[in-house]
């Protein structure tokens, strides 16, 4: 069975940095893409990042490049997501999901909340 | 980056046929649409890939087509439990991945 589990989510200032962790089991996590979705509260769902199986590619939402930064540690089989200079329109759940065809499998989704 | 334009909401009575459209240019130039279920509070579900895939484990009351730059999302057979958001995602070109604003399905 597909695992997916979020980690690192919390309360931030505006400006700061937040690291999130999606722990992945039950699957090759070393041949999928990965990414990250977020949704606003109340919102529709926004996509954030992906990256290659071997991180040789990696790509970003135009409000996020520059800022946030999506790797992973295959022996690890894990997926992060460093996010600096956060602002209270990052506010939002945040979800790692499976790639392959369409977003198969996801995490549970971990709550990210950047105020003063 | 493309948008994705779908209806805010829908509704039918059990047993109906429902369709959900989710319209954009970048509908029409690949076949990379995928539809998701989200009831509230939970994670997203997969319901339909590359345009009319169903993934294991989906009733085939779900079914997804594809006519110019629209994509369609039906729901035939409605059941009380397909009451959820239901979110198209399309490859938008320039390796960037967009999801329609969602639909929130109401079964009457």
């Amino acid at each position: 069975e597909v695992q997916l589990v979020e980690s690192g989510g919390g309360l931030v200032q505006p400006g700061g940095s937040l690291r999130l962790s999606c722990a992945a089991s039950g699957f090759s996590f070393s041949a999928y893409w990965m990414h990250w979705v977020r949704q606003a509260p109340g919102k529709g769902l926004e996509w954030v990042a992906n990256i290659k199986e071997d991180e040789t590619e990696k790509y970003y939402v135009g409000s996020v490049k520059g800022r946030f930064t999506i790797s992973r540690d295959n022996a690890k089989n894990s997926l992060y997501l460093q996010m600096n200079s956060l602002r209270p329109e990052d506010t939002a759940v945040y979800y790692c999901a499976k790639g392959g065809r369409g977003f198969g499998d996801w995490g549970q989704g971990i709550l990210v909340t950047v105020s003063s | 980056q493309s948008a994705l334009t779908q209806p805010p909401s829908a509704s039918g009575s059990p047993g109906q046929s429902v369709t959900i459209s989710c319209t954009g240019t970048s509908v029409g130039v690949y076949n990379y649409v995928s539809w998701y279920q989200q009831h509230p509070g939970k994670a997203p579900k997969l319901m339909i890939y590359e345009v009319s895939k169903r993934p294991s484990g989906v009733p085939d009351r779900f079914s997804g087509s594809k006519s110019g730059n629209t994509a369609s999302l039906t729901v035939s057979g409605l059941q009380a439990e397909d009451e959820a958001d239901y979110y198209c995602n399309a490859f938008a070109g320039y390796n960037n991945l967009v999801f329609g604003g969602g639909t929130k399905l109401t079964v009457l």
